[in-house]
């Protein structure tokens, strides 16, 4: 089964600065996208990527895709600290199911 | 307009007990699915309804969890004899389309905030 792999980060940084992180996944897809779970949210669509595309912005939110090495990064510029979250990516296979990595813990200091 | 929602959003439940787990859709969305969310872990898939059929349920861990959606619109999760291991968040997540032409399409999926299920 595809599976989005965060690399296995607890990030903690201070407003203002960027965070990274990294995410792979194992077969051929047709689109990835990362989410964004907090206790006050839930779980929240951030942006979906598709296999022909490299790179795709949203407001603060950057996100790459490299199919030959089937890895995919967010980068979020500029951070609040509402932006403290749980970071996944995700992979559709099956009858549209979403497979979901671990996920990256991201805390922003103010 | 109004998301999914889920309810309860917290239910605990002694061993052994039955549980049933609601969830509404955002209203048209023709796919609904079911995920299990284990502490400090991602969403894992359980199952797929597209509008009153189940179509998946591959995920599912055992014969003592069933879901239903009977008019296509709202669904239930029931966990029959729950153990401790069934403990999890469980999410809800919806999406407008379906499968089209034999072929699924891949849709932004949007989820509720969860039932967190604790079994003593």
């Amino acid at each position: 089964s595809q599976q989005g792999e965060e690399d296995p980060q607890a990030l903690s940084i201070q407003e203002g600065e960027n965070a990274t992180m990294n995410c792979s996944y194992k077969t051929s897809i047709n689109n990835l996208q990362w989410y964004r779970q907090n206790s006050g949210r839930g779980l929240v669509h951030l942006i979906l990527i598709r296999s022909n595309e490299r790179e795709k912005h949203s407001g603060r939110l950057r996100v790459t895709l490299d199919t030959s090495k089937k890895s995919s990064s967010l980068l979020i510029t500029a951070s609040r600290a509402a932006d403290t979250a749980s970071y996944f990516c995700a992979t559709h296979y099956g009858n549209n199911r979403l497979a979901f990595g671990k996920g990256n813990q991201v805390v922003v200091i103010p | 307009g109004a998301g999914v929602s889920q309810s309860p959003r917290y239910k605990v439940a002694k061993r052994g007990q039955d549980v049933a787990l609601r969830c509404d859709p955002i209203s048209g969305h023709v796919s609904l699915f079911w995920y299990q969310q284990a502490l400090g872990q991602g969403p894992e898939f359980l199952t797929y309804f597209q509008n009153e059929a189940q179509l998946d349920k591959s995920g599912l861990p055992s014969d003592r969890f069933f879901a239903e959606r009977p008019e296509g619109s709202v669904s239930t999760l029931k966990i029959q004899r729950t153990q401790q291991e069934d403990s999890a968040v469980y999410l809800c997540a919806s999406s407008s389309q379906g499968l089209a032409g034999g072929w699924v399409r891949e849709d932004t999926q949007y989820f509720g905030p969860g039932t967190r299920l604790t079994v003593l």
